[in-house]
This record gives structure tokens, sequence and C-alpha cells, in this order.
């Protein structure tokens, strides 16, 4: 079973730039959520979804944005890369809001 | 006051000891209680959650909540060097979908 699957692992950005950290589950789950992990410091939720179609800020959204057109998939953008994004991100899913499943990570730097 | 605090160690014990990792949060509506383990570099793995006051055991593992005093804690009892990892405490409100993760507590057990 593949569970959660981000890509890419390990991303490179310089200010100002763009991108889309992919994120695909293949449990069928209706809950989806990206989080970030900073070095010492617990998982901040960015945006969570509940099913297709649904999405919701958590506690830093800004600087990103979602989509969940389909209950595998939940992209997350980032606009105008800075360095404060600099981070771990990780994908989770959930088929309750209570057990997550999360994703290897990507590790981003915003040089 | 943070929702979700947690020493964040690091707390260090000998092989065969007892670890106690504590967690306390704010909000009073809060009624589902997680632990998750996070080994370095690696994703975090639920181990543990709890809904109701008292203890909860699972082999080596013993969730604690007390939510008059909003608080809960992990037990490991006979502690081995494969259970060196920082443990993140997760809080979910009674009708969210969102978990708050306490910023973790790194354990490191010594043979």
């Amino acid at each position: 079973n593949a569970g959660v699957t981000q890509t890419p692992k390990f991303r490179i950005l310089k200010i100002g730039q763009s991108m889309t950290l992919q994120c695909a589950q293949d449990m069928n789950h209706n809950y989806m959520y990206w989080y970030r992990q900073d070095p010492g410091m617990g998982l901040k939720l960015i945006y969570y979804s509940v099913g297709a179609g649904i999405t919701d800020k958590g506690e830093v959204p800004n600087g990103y944005n979602v989509s969940r057109s389909t209950t595998e998939d939940f992209p997350l953008r980032l606009e105008l890369a800075a360095p404060s994004q600099t981070s771990v991100y990780f994908c989770a899913s959930s088929p309750s809001s209570e057990e997550l499943f999360f994703g290897e990570g990507s590790r981003l730097t915003v040089l | 006051q943070k929702e979700v605090e947690q020493n964040s160690g690091p707390l260090s014990v000998p092989e065969g000891a007892i670890a106690s990792l504590n967690c306390t949060y704010s909000d009073r509506g809060s009624q589902s209680f997680f632990w998750y383990r996070q080994y370095s570099g690696k994703s975090p793995e639920l181990i543990m959650f709890i809904y109701s006051n008292g203890d909860k055991e699972d082999g080596r593992f013993t969730a604690q909540l007390n939510k008059a005093s909003q608080y809960v804690s992990l037990l490991i009892r006979d502690s081995q060097p494969s259970d060196s990892a920082t443990y993140l405490c997760a809080v979910k409100k009674g009708g969210s979908e969102k978990l708050v993760f306490g910023k973790g507590t790194k354990l490191t057990v010594n043979p």
C-alpha cells in the first residue's frame, strides 16, 4: 500500500518563486491536512479539507493555497516564496479526523 | 497561553526505566487526546489515544488523562533505546476536524 505520497521530497526555491507540493492518498480518506514543522517545533496546521471540494484555513495559511478536486489529491501551492516558508511540510490523511496518516514529508528551502 | 504545551526536554532515561511525558492544554472543550511518536527525520505516527479520564494501557505504554486539571501524560515502562524519539501531544476539540499539536518532547533512552 502506498498510503500518503508526497512529492517532491526536497526542493530549493529562490525568493519570489512559486511551486506546488503534491499529496496523494490511496486510502479513500475524506480528511486531508497540510502541516509545516520548523526545527524543534511541533506541527502547525496550514490548511485542511473534509472532502472533495471543501477546504478551510488552519493556524498559518498566509502565503499558501490549496485545492481539493478529488478525494485522492490535496496539493499545496506556495506563491511568492519567502525565507520564512523554509520548513518541512507534511501531508496527512484520516478516515475520522483523529488518527492521521502522514506522508514522508517535503523539505523546502527558500534562499 | 498556548493551546497545547509540552516540556521540550530533552528527557534522558536509562534503559529499563519509566519515561514520563507530560502535556497540558488550555481549551476545556477538548475531547480527544493523542500521542504521536516521531523518529528523527521521519514522519509522526500515532501510538496512543485517550478520550476518558483515567488510564489507558497498551503494552508498555500508558496514557493518563485528567480533564479537571487539563493534563494528559504518557508513561513508557521498561524504556528501550528504540523508544528514543520526539513525542508529540495532540488535542482535538469536540466538533472540530483539527488536531492541535504541542512542540514535542525529545526522549533519549540510554543503553
